[in-house]
């Protein structure tokens, strides 16, 4: 079975650049959530959708960053423009989840973001 | 106070050895509990999920306490191979959100 998928895995571009990363969830899940993790912080969640619909962006750090989710099978998360801060690993994750969420979360692979 | 809490560590351990990890949770409506495995540059891995009886999976038992609100993570007859860091995980009851902790690494050593 395919997992989450993320693309691209690596992305090295320059400060001030657009940033587009992508992930497609696991077919059937309705629920998916994109982290951030430094050694600094840890995983932070930036944010998370529910039947596509963004429940919660309050780890959105701040304007510069995005998120949509057009349909079940594709979400991106966009930030603009980037800064060196921006520099770290960003996962997207997907469950089956409900109110009682007993359904655990899988990670995709992951983008290696670096803002030179 | 975070909501989850875990040692850091690091924890030293021998091959062979038997080591346990704890995790804290301050909302008493948590509701699902999960541990993950994540490898030095990687993504985090679902180990096992935790029940309420506790459950065991090879040389792998994890516990709930839901009166202390905790869970424990025990692995028996350490392997170099377990060597990651262990991240808790907690679902927030009445939401679909996760809270992960910090995670607590290990190394187990030859």
């Amino acid at each position: 079975d395919a997992g989450v998928i993320q693309s691209p895995r690596h992305e090295v571009t320059e400060m001030g650049q657009e940033v587009t990363l992508r992930c497609k969830p696991i077919s059937g899940h309705n629920s998916l959530f994109w982290y951030r993790q430094t050694m600094m912080r840890g995983l932070e969640l930036l944010i998370y959708f529910n039947n596509n619909v963004p429940i919660d962006d309050s780890g959105m750090p701040e304007d510069r960053f995005s998120a949509k989710m057009p349909n079940a099978s594709f979400s991106t998360l966009k930030i603009q423009p980037s800064e060196p801060r921006d520099s770290a690993v960003y996962f997207c994750a997907s469950s089956l989840a409900s109110i009682g969420g007993n359904q655990p979360q899988h990670f995709g692979d992951g983008t290696r973001l670096s803002i030179l | 106070r975070k909501e989850v809490e875990q040692d850091p560590g690091p924890f030293n351990v021998p091959e062979g050895a038997t080591v346990a990890f704890n995790c804290t949770y301050s909302n008493s409506a948590s509701q699902s509990f999960f541990w993950y495995r994540q490898d030095c540059r990687k993504e985090p891995k679902l180990l096992m999920s935790v029940y309420s009886s506790g459950n065991e999976d090879g040389r792998f038992t994890a516990q709930l306490n839901r009166a202390s609100q905790y869970i424990s993570l025990l692995i028996r007859d350490s392997k170099l191979s377990d060597s990651a860091t262990y991240l808790c995980v907690v679902n927030r009851g009445g939401t679909y959100k996760y809270i992960f902790g910090t995670g607590t690494r290990l190394k187990v050593l030859a």
